[in-house]
């Protein structure tokens, strides 16, 4: 069965403070894909990233980067320098590719408050 | 103007009525899904559509019908709403034939059925 864990239900932090967001999955497929989705207060969902599985380099997008392991199945996602304009709900997904793409399925995510 | 529309975008209703939720993309995608966001759950699939002629139940079909008008269409019914259909609807669309298949989520329906 494929399962996304987003063992963090909320996290609080003060501004500039770093923080990690960690991501675990699990899936047989060899070749799927994974992605983190941004929920702000407004209630849309953002996308951030979409990782393939063959592709294990980290990523960095500003104050944002993302850190996968295969070997451990995680995919974490981490907020340098956090700002007030980050807190939301953030969602880890994952897509299988020998479904066809068919659906993501979602983490419960994490909900993430910064203050001031 | 957005990419992904949906209508309403708050709906509150009485049980047993029927409600249909509407989704129209400008993106051009193929791939069109409706999924629900219930507090603490995440998102879960309610039905996918590879194109026009082609639509799959998902996790949580059961309550729900689903209709592709046209490729940059696709609506969602409760045939009889019940209470515990509350929840927050998204719209997605992606396209599969650049091999990316990222999804696009609409701004989201919230509805409420009393």
């Amino acid at each position: 069965a494929q399962k996304v864990t987003q063992a963090q239900t909320e996290i609080s932090v003060v501004e500039k403070e770093d923080v990690t967001l960690d991501c675990v999955y699990e899936t047989r497929d060899t070749t799927y894909y994974l992605f983190w989705y941004k929920q702000p207060p407004s209630g849309e969902l953002v996308f951030l990233i979409r990782r393939n599985s063959f592709d294990e380099q980290n990523e960095i997008s500003g104050r944002y980067s993302w850190n996968f392991q295969k070997s451990t199945s995680s995919f974490n996602f981490t907020i340098t320098a956090s700002q007030v304009v980050d807190s939301a709900v953030y969602f880890c997904a994952l897509s299988a590719f020998n479904q066809a793409g068919t659906a993501l399925i979602f983490g419960k995510g994490t909900t993430l408050s910064v203050s001031s | 103007d957005a990419d992904v529309t949906q209508t309403p975008r708050n709906r509150i209703t009485k049980t047993g009525k029927r409600i249909m939720l509407e989704c129209s993309q400008t993106k051009g995608h193929d791939r069109m899904y409706w999924y629900r966001q219930d507090p603490g759950l995440g998102l879960r699939l309610i039905y996918y559509s590879f194109d026009v002629k082609d639509i799959n139940k998902g996790e949580i079909s059961d309550g729900y019908s689903v209709s592709r008008q046209a490729q940059a269409k696709f609506s969602l019914s409760l045939e009889s709403a019940i209470p515990n259909q509350t929840a927050l609807y998204f719209c997605a669309t992606s396209d599969f034939g650049t091999g990316e298949d990222t999804q696009y989520f609409g701004p989201g329906t919230r509805l409420t059925v009393l």
